[in-house]
């Protein structure tokens, strides 16, 4: 089983910053790494796959980068809307799909 | 635009059983993987089960393995997920989610619906 580890668990952020969340794999996934956003209350969001590439109606403040197993999301100036946890997940070798354990951003 | 819908949840016994729905729309959902995800109060989000388009491959999560099948109608756009022998550690949101090939992510979600297991 692939394992995902997410840091910081938590990012506090001022508006307008930006905000730099990272995800490890214990083995190599290629670029077959996603992340969403989910907000309270609401289900996850499908944000970047293939490790750097925009879904549907994504903004350009998001951008993924990475391959093998570092990869970055930043958020480059945080809007309101912005804040929620983002998971990182993996599908190039599974099962399982695993996720990461999740980096809630904060407002600071 | 796609919609995901699930429905069936609820509160069960430890033991009990319970049968999830999830009605698609708005894709071609014959061509599609789809997938269980499920995420305990204040917890991440842990994958449940998967199953191929045309339902020939499926597989499991360890801890659900045995006890959930997870099966769909192509010809009614849903997918189901039987939970069988449930255990407190079953509560969680239960998310349905389609993904268009082996190496894709999950490209939409549904709501979720709420399964509790609880004497």
């Amino acid at each position: 089983e692939i394992v995902m580890t997410q840091s910081p668990a938590t990012l506090s952020v001022s508006p307008g910053e930006r905000a730099t969340l990272s995800c490890r794999a214990s083995q190599s996934v290629s670029s077959n790494l996603a992340w969403y956003q989910q907000k309270p209350g609401q289900a996850p969001r499908l944000l970047i796959y293939g490790a750097s590439t925009r879904a549907t109606g994504i903004p350009a403040r998001f951008s993924g980068s990475g391959s093998g197993t570092e990869f970055t999301l930043t958020i480059s100036s945080l809007q309101s809307e912005d804040f929620a946890v983002y998971y990182c997940q993996q599908y190039n070798d599974w099962p399982p799909l695993t996720f990461g354990g999740g980096t809630k951003v904060e407002i600071k | 635009q796609v919609q995901l819908v699930e429905s069936g949840g609820g509160l069960v016994k430890p033991g009990g059983s319970l049968r999830l729905s999830c009605a698609a729309s708005g894709f071609t959902f014959s061509d599609h993987y789809m997938s269980w995800i499920r995420q305990a109060p204040g917890k991440g989000l842990e994958w449940v089960s998967y199953i191929s388009s045309g339902s020939t491959y499926t597989h499991y999560a360890d801890s659900v393995k045995g006890r959930f099948t997870i099966s769909r109608d192509n010809a009614k756009n849903s997918v189901y997920l039987q939970m069988n022998s449930l255990r407190a550690e079953d509560t969680a949101i239960y998310y349905c989610a389609n993904m268009g090939g082996y190496q894709r992510p999950f490209d939409y979600w549904g709501q979720g619906t709420l399964v509790t297991v609880s004497s």
